[in-house]
């Protein structure tokens, strides 16, 4: 059974800095993309950032909103996936998603979510 | 930044009732499109990628269809589990990009 979850939200002040962690099971993660993504309370869904796999570098993608401040790493020995996160500022109050990517026929989409880490971002 | 747009942004539907929600992207995404569903203080849940494949363990209620820019997620024949949220996704193009959801709730 895949099994994603997360740790490491919280309270945090106006410029602190936060890291989740994400621990996955029941697959293997080094063969996969893995994704960040959170929602705001009462809001939609917005995609913080993804980390391809090592046959692909490791290289990383950003949303606009969190370029320069967040960095999305991995550690495939321990099927972990980590956000680092830098200068937080009160609309990165959100609940914090760790999610699955999945190789298609055309590309990569998206399939398992963690149950979500909540942070709040204030002074 | 491709703009999901959704509609309607809310409805109110019956038991049994076929629903259809629209999603819009403002330039062309082929068919990289994906569907979730997600119920208060849940996880989303994947229901379809590539417009119109459904997930695994995903019931054939639910169906998608389209290309290019205008998108379609319907389910047949609505349920009481089927009450939740509904958001569209474009990963043809970076950034990702999450339409603004419908609201599907009992009538």
């Amino acid at each position: 059974e895949v099994q994603l979850v997360e740790s490491g939200g919280g309270l945090v002040q106006p410029g602190g800095s936060l890291r989740l962690s994400c621990a996955a099971s029941g697959f293997t993660f080094s063969d996969h993309y893995m994704d960040w993504a959170r929602q705001a309370p009462g809001q939609g869904l917005e995609w913080v950032g993804r980390i391809r796999n090592k046959p692909n570098g490791y290289t990383t993608e950003y949303a606009a909103s969190v370029k320069h401040r967040f960095t999305i790493s991995r550690d495939d020995s321990k099927n972990s996936l980590y956000l680092q996160m830098n200068s937080l500022k009160t609309e990165d109050t959100a609940v914090y998603y760790c999610v699955r990517g999945f190789r298609y026929s055309s590309g990569w989409s998206t399939d398992y979510w963690g149950q979500g880490t909540l942070v709040t971002v204030s002074s | 930044d491709i703009q999901m747009t959704q509609s309607p942004s809310s409805l109110s539907a019956s038991v049994g009732d076929r629903v259809t929600i629209t999603c819009r992207a403002r330039q062309g995404i082929s068919n990289y499109l994906a569907w979730f569903q997600q119920k208060p203080g849940k996880a989303p849940k994947s229901l379809i990628y590539g417009a119109s494949n459904l997930q695994s363990g995903v019931p054939s209620k639910f169906s998608g269809s389209g290309s290019g820019t205008d998108f379609t997620l319907t389910i047949s024949s609505l349920q009481p589990e089927d009450f939740a949220t509904y958001y569209c996704q474009q990963y043809n193009n970076y950034p990702l990009t999450f339409g603004g959801g419908t609201k599907v709730e009992i009538k």
